[in-house]
């Protein structure tokens, strides 16, 4: 596609729930990052893949986030248990540093 | 520890006032500098890059590795210019993760 898509826009979940987020990167790119951005803060970084290898997860929160990329292309994070302080936006990205990433749109998680 | 520092969370000029919007970084080794905007409902993008060394819509940056910084200057603010800037680093030439400041808040008043 033209650019990074990351669905959905927005998620409204119930603390206890546990919830999926997708995103679908720039056809071909290699490399795929997830950063969680707080309200007020720069985004902050969770994890990394090149292709499907998970090379770093050092910025996940807790073992109650989790994400895949199965193929190589499409990612999901998920978040099992979700607890208010969980409430960000979560931006998907894919490129590489040195030329600039693509960001994604980001998926607003609102946990009440 | 790997940091970016941006002192001022918000800025605000007249247009046609000289711009500087700070960011300071601590890293063990050479580090990639950028800078990321992002404008009013949209997603984040790529400014510049240090290694470029670039003018991207009148914004240019200089990395001074002696004062750690890598501020972004522009002569004649512009109404468009009104955005949230983040200042990153990464680790050099590798696919790295990128370490983000807080953002300053610029407003361009007409």
């Amino acid at each position: 596609g033209a650019g990074v898509s990351q669905s959905p826009r927005y998620k409204v979940a119930k603390r206890g729930q546990d919830v999926a987020l997708r995103c679908d990167p720039i056809s071909g790119h290699v490399s795929l990052f997830w950063y969680q951005q707080a309200l007020g803060q720069g985004p902050e970084f969770l994890t990394y893949f090149q292709n499907e290898a998970q090379l770093d997860k050092s910025g996940l929160p807790s073992d109650r986030f989790f994400a895949e990329r199965p193929e190589g292309s499409v990612s999901t994070l998920k978040i099992q248990r979700t607890q208010q302080e969980d409430s960000a936006v979560y931006l998907c990205a894919s490129g590489e540093p040195v030329s600039g990433y693509t960001f994604g749109s980001g998926t607003r998680l609102t946990v009440v | 520890a790997q940091r970016v520092t941006q002192p001022e969370k918000l800025l605000s000029v007249f247009k046609g006032a000289p711009v500087e919007l700070k960011c300071n970084y601590s890293y063990s080794g050479s580090p990639e500098l950028f800078w990321y905007v992002q404008y009013s409902r949209q997603r984040l993008q790529l400014l510049l890059r240090h290694i470029s060394r670039e003018s991207i819509k009148g914004f240019t940056a200089d990395l001074n590795k002696g004062e750690t910084s890598f501020h972004l200057k522009k002569p004649f603010a512009q109404e468009e210019d009104s955005a949230m800037y983040y200042c990153a680093l990464s680790g050099w030439g590798s696919t790295d993760k990128l370490i983000f400041g807080t953002g300053t808040r610029l407003q361009v008043f007409p």
